[in-house]
């Protein structure tokens, strides 16, 4: 089974703090992505990556910057976080593009971010 | 704009049959997907239609009809485990997924 593991399930953080959060999918997946959650708006996209090294912006990536240094691992991070990246994060991994092949995307178990 | 609409809660009674339904206006179309989500957990693939139809596994069938703009999921007998979250999303032209807002589906014994 596809794994996709997100390092820390819950976190608090305080306003301006640097946040890390960790990816790791252990089934060779090229492309990798950072979602948000919120209640009301769905999924919405911050950034994905097609290739090490690779990244491209979402639908929302201000406030945000990621990282790709090996294939199996993606981290997101939060320069200087605010109140308003509060929400739950979830990192996902696919075979090829975002499914339009049908490739399925496999989704970690979130991270509830609360930033104070 | 693109744009995936779905009802935002629906409630049905255990043992019955449910229908939530997702229309969809978005450039171009490569496929369309059904995830549930539990709360609190990940999203998790159930089905992928690109070909108008009905596919069926099981307790759940999704139809899609691309000229209509439409898709819905249907589960059947439902069971309180089925109360979830369940997000209709389509993959457009240029291959990027686009997420409707989910809708809450509610069991009552």
């Amino acid at each position: 089974d596809v794994k996709v593991t997100q390092s820390s399930r819950y976190l608090v953080k305080r306003t301006g703090e640097k946040v890390f959060l960790e990816c790791v999918q252990d089934m060779d997946h090229e492309n990798m992505f950072w979602y948000r959650q919120d209640p009301g708006l769905g999924l919405r996209l911050i950034y994905f990556s097609y290739d090490v090294k690779m990244k491209e912006k979402g639908d929302i990536p201000e406030g945000y910057s990621v990282s790709r240094e090996k294939k199996e691992r993606f981290s997101l991070i939060l320069e200087s976080a605010s109140t308003n990246q509060t929400s739950m994060y979830l990192c996902a991994s696919s075979l090829a593009g975002q499914g339009g092949t049908g490739n399925t995307i496999y989704f970690g178990e979130g991270s509830w971010l609360t930033v104070v | 704009g693109q744009n995936i609409d779905q009802p935002t809660e629906m409630t049905a009674t255990e043992g019955a049959i449910v229908q939530i339904n997702c229309t969809y206006q978005t450039s171009g179309f490569n496929g369309l997907f059904w995830y549930q989500q539990h709360a609190g957990e990940a999203p998790t693939f159930l089905s992928y239609n690109v070909l108008d139809g009905l596919e069926e596994k099981g307790r759940f069938s999704s139809f899609l009809s691309r000229s209509k703009g439409y898709s819905y999921l249907l589960l059947k007998e439902l069971q309180m485990k089925d109360s979830a979250s369940y997000l209709c999303a389509v993959t457009d032209s240029n291959y990027q997924l686009i997420w409707g807002a989910g809708t809450k589906l509610i069991i009552k014994p």
